[in-house]
């Protein structure tokens, strides 16, 4: 199973600012990742595949890079609907596909 | 608009047995390959199941082999979870969500869209 790690656990940031969270892959996943959104008392909801293609309807200000074992999703200028847990996922192995601990971005 | 949801959630105790289902609208279900994905309460995202679009394969996290199965209705456009056994470590909300084939690949790789959850609670 390959194993997800997402830093930090929490991210403080004002609006306004930048957030860069890191998915990390116990080994290559090539670019099979997907990064989600989830906030309190909904579903999560598809941000990007591909590692960085991001879906439909989501905002230019939401970026995925890398390949390999190391990813990042920057948001640039965070809104306040932005704040909320944000979970990568990678579809490498199948189909043990397996997701991050997650990421918490909150106001600071 | 795509649509999914849920029912079939509860109460449950342990060794006990439920059934999930997912309606789905909006799409032609029979041309998507299913999953269902779970989340214990505070806690992250576990995959569960997957089955291809004509029910003929399934596929499942080690954690549940054996004692989940899950199914679809292409008539009903409806996806199913039995579940079989229950621990208290079964506890989650259940997502039905779709599941996306990427080119040049055969089998799911990201799930979108999402339903909107079914609770699961085991206990005594």
């Amino acid at each position: 199973e390959i194993v997800m790690t997402q830093s930090p656990v929490t991210l403080s940031v004002s609006s306004g600012e930048r957030a860069t969270l890191s998915c990390r892959a116990s080994q290559s996943v090539s670019s099979n990742l997907a990064w989600y959104q989830q906030k309190p008392g909904q579903a999560p909801r598809l941000l990007i595949y591909g590692a960085s293609t991001r879906a439909t309807g989501i905002p230019a200000r939401f970026t995925g890079s890398g390949s390999g074992t190391e990813f990042t999703l920057t948001i640039t200028s965070l809104q306040s609907e932005d704040f909320a847990v944000y979970y990568c996922q990678q579809y490498n192995d199948w189909p043990a596909l397996t997701f991050g601990g997650g990421t918490k971005v909150e106001i600071k | 608009e795509v649509q999914l949801l849920e029912s079939g959630g509860g109460l449950v105790q342990p060794g006990g047995s439920l059934r999930l289902s997912c309606a789905a609208s909006g799409f032609t279900f029979n041309t998507y390959a299913m999953s269902w994905v779970r989340q214990a309460p505070g806690k992250g995202l576990e995959w569960v199941s997957a089955i291809s679009t004509d029910g003929g394969a399934t596929f499942y996290a080690d954690s549940v082999k054996g004692r989940f199965t899950i199914s679809r209705d292409n008539s009903k456009n409806t996806l199913y979870l039995q579940m079989n056994g229950l621990r208290a470590e079964d506890t989650a909300v259940y997502y039905c969500v779709r599941g996306v084939v990427p080119p040049a690949m055969t089998r799911i790789g990201w799930f979108d869209p999402w339903g909107q959850g079914t609770l699961v609670t085991v206990s005594s």
